[in-house]
């Protein structure tokens, strides 16, 4: 069955810390992707990766990066969380082509206080 | 870019009715997505389609790609099927964002028992 996993489901952090949100899949895609999701917004993506090392950004990138060294894993990194970060975040990944079924992990959870 | 908007925002049913759920979308496209969320944040991936009609147990999903617009049917609505249902539509072009998606903002269903 496919995976995608998300290291952590709730996490408190206070401003200013750095984050590091880990997502890691078993089913060798090429594509991975980082979304928040707010009330009222729906899903915006933060960054994607459409293979190793490399990344682009999305429709909101500020404030965020992302690391990927392996194909499976792909981090989002909040170098110095603030309030407004305080979000669902979604990893998800699909096989190179559009029109691929996209499998999401099931969110993390961050509060910033 | 593409514009994806869903209806209703919000959906009440009572157990045993058929319910529908409206997507439309502005560019031509490839596939459509149809994604259920459940309280507590996973996102499982539906149906994806590109002409016509697919049935899986209780849901049926439809679309128009002339009309550019597509219908999620549940029959027979059980208290289960109470979740946030989300359209996504891939961007209008690739160079980079392919397997990317552009998602509406979700109907979020009650069924009541």
């Amino acid at each position: 069955d496919v995976k995608v996993t998300q290291s952590s489901r709730y996490l408190v952090k206070r401003t200013g810390e750095k984050v590091f949100l880990e997502c890691v899949q078993d089913m060798d895609h090429e594509n991975m992707f980082w979304y928040r999701q707010d009330p009222g917004l729906g899903l915006r993506l933060i960054y994607f990766s459409y293979d190793v090392k490399m990344k682009e950004k999305g429709d909101i990138p500020e404030g965020y990066s992302v690391s990927r060294e392996k194909k499976e894993r792909f981090s989002l990194i909040l170098e110095s969380a603030s309030t407004n970060q305080t979000s669902m975040y979604l990893c998800a990944s699909s096989l190179g082509q559009t029109g691929n079924t996209i499998y999401f992990g099931e969110g993390s959870w961050l509060t910033v206080v | 870019k593409n514009e994806v908007e869903q209806s209703p925002q919000n959906l009440t049913a009572q157990e045993g009715e058929f319910i529908t759920i409206n997507c439309s979308y502005s560019v031509g496209i490839s596939a459509l997505h149809w994604l259920q969320q459940h309280p507590g944040g996973g996102i499982v991936s539906l149906f994806m389609l590109s002409s016509g009609k697919k049935k899986h147990g209780r849901l049926i999903a439809t679309i128009n790609i002339q009309e550019k617009h597509s219908s999620l049917h549940i029959t027979a609505s059980h208290p289960r099927d109470s979740a946030v249902y989300i359209c996504a539509v891939p961007p209008p072009s690739y160079g980079g964002s392919q397997g990317n998606l552009i998602f509406g903002k979700g109907t979020k269903l009650s069924v009541k028992p």
